[in-house]
């Protein structure tokens, strides 16, 4: 079975620029989710979506991330424009069902953003 | 905001050594995960047990639960040099259906 797949694996960018990160959970997986994972911290929830609609947006910094879930199957996360906070690692997590926290979470790689 | 904070932050062993690792956590919970992290195999998931749950074993892992006390506690025994990893605890509170992690515990298992 093949796993979470993320891209791109690494991302320089210049404070203000824009970035896009991609994840393709795994297949017949209902529920995806991201995370921003600081150095030294453990990885906080920003978006839920089940299928294609949003469950849990609470942690989004709406005013610079925004998230979609086309037709129920991959993703986008986005920041606009990117803060030198922002630096981190962006994981995209799936699981099979409806509600998150019995199942298990399957991680993909994460995508190591640093913002300069 | 985190809701688990393991302890120690960072913990130093020889092979075969038991390594004990411990989460404490602030509000009532559905159920209280265990996750490793390294380069290789980035973040995995290792074990769930649910508030009605005092104990579960997994191969090498056991895990315990104390919901008096908010607290669980993961025990690796005879650890190997792959065990080398970050350890988070992850809690579900009730009423809520995400995961709230820890900052870890880094444990670096020498042979």
């Amino acid at each position: 079975e093949a796993g979470v797949a993320q891209s791109p694996r690494y991302k320089i960018i210049e404070k203000r620029q824009s970035v896009a990160f991609w994840c393709n959970p795994i297949s017949g997986h209902a529920t995806l989710y991201w995370y921003q994972q600081i150095l030294g911290q453990g990885p906080k929830l920003l978006i839920q979506f089940q299928n294609n609609g949003v469950v849990d947006d609470s942690q989004l910094p709406k005013d610079r991330f925004s998230a979609e879930r086309l037709k129920g199957v991959d993703s986008t996360l986005k920041i606009q424009p990117a803060k030198l906070e922002d630096s981190a690692v962006y994981l995209c997590a799936s699981s099979s069902g409806g509600w998150g926290g019995q199942e298990t979470q399957y991680f993909g790689p994460g995508t190591r953003l640093l913002v300069l | 905001s985190q809701q688990g904070e393991e302890d120690p932050q960072a913990l130093s062993i020889q092979e075969g050594e038991n390594a004990t690792m411990n989460c404490s956590y602030k509000t009532s919970i559905n159920n209280l995960q265990w996750y490793r992290q390294n380069s290789g195999r980035g973040l995995v998931h290792l074990i769930l047990i649910r508030s009605n749950e005092r104990e579960k074993h997994s191969g090498r892992l056991r895990v315990t639960l104390d919901t008096s006390k908010k607290s669980s506690s993961l025990l690796i025994t005879a650890s190997r040099a792959a065990d080398t990893a970050s350890y988070f605890c992850a809690t579900v509170n009730s009423g809520y259906s995400t995961l709230t992690f820890g900052k870890g515990t880094m444990l670096l298992v020498s042979p």
